[in-house]
């Protein structure tokens, strides 16, 4: 069974400072989400990236895959009060579609 | 619109009952799924559903049972509910081989007392 464990669980920080956070699998993804929680609502998709060594950037934030694709980070350049919210890497399974989610990264940008 | 949307957004019931919960897509979508959130946030796949044929059925309970009347509609039913059935669950869709986006509901807070 694939595990993703994903770092810091917590992080809070001041608006305008920058901020990284990390997904480890214990297995190589099959392709690598991230999706953004707000409280109340359910996840939404960011990004997904498939190739190791591959960078997306999303405005202020960069994706980054790790080269043996079992590692990825977000970095977000000068957080905003409305960048808080969970953050969830994923694999998606292509074959059935199915989506193993990380254990999260609670994010809040303190105004 | 509503993209994704389930009803009802919160339920409270005693133990023992049996409740529904209900998804609707308007996307056209040819799959749905059911995820389940527990306290800590972690969210877990339970069930899919694509064009009404089960694809996915993660170690759930018997009790859980999803029916999916068409395409567009993929309901969830509990029996016998117990403390830990306690979560938010979440109905999301997509259209298979097409994209790789999921597109989630707001979720169902299911508290059993």
């Amino acid at each position: 069974t694939q595990l993703l464990e994903q770092s810091p669980q917590f992080l809070s920080i001041q608006e305008g400072e920058n901020l990284t956070v990390y997904c480890n699998s214990s297995s190589v993804f099959s392709s690598l989400q991230w999706y953004r929680q707000e409280p109340g609502e359910g996840p939404v998709l960011l990004v997904t990236v498939v190739t190791g060594g591959e960078v997306k950037k999303l405005k202020r934030l960069t994706f980054q895959f790790g080269d043996a694709r079992k590692d990825s980070s977000l970095h977000i350049t000068a957080a905003q009060p409305g960048d808080t919210g969970l953050y969830l890497c994923a694999d998606l399974n292509f074959g059935n579609e199915k989506l193993t989610f990380g254990t999260g990264t609670r994010l809040t940008i303190i105004p | 619109d509503t993209a994704v949307s389930q009803t009802p957004k919160y339920l409270v019931t005693q133990m023992g009952n049996d409740k529904s919960i209900k998804c609707e897509q308007n996307l056209g979508h040819d799959t749905m799924y059911w995820y389940k959130q527990d306290s800590k946030k972690f969210l877990k796949i339970m069930f899919s559903y694509n064009n009404k044929e089960l694809i996915i059925n993660e170690t759930v309970p018997n009790r859980f049972s999803p029916k999916s009347p068409d395409k567009a509609h993929l309901n969830l039913h509990i029996n016998s509910l117990e403390l830990g059935d306690s979560a938010v669950y979440f109905c999301a869709s997509s259209q298979r081989s097409k994209t790789d986006t999921q597109y989630f509901g707001p979720g169902t807070r299911l508290t059993v007392l």
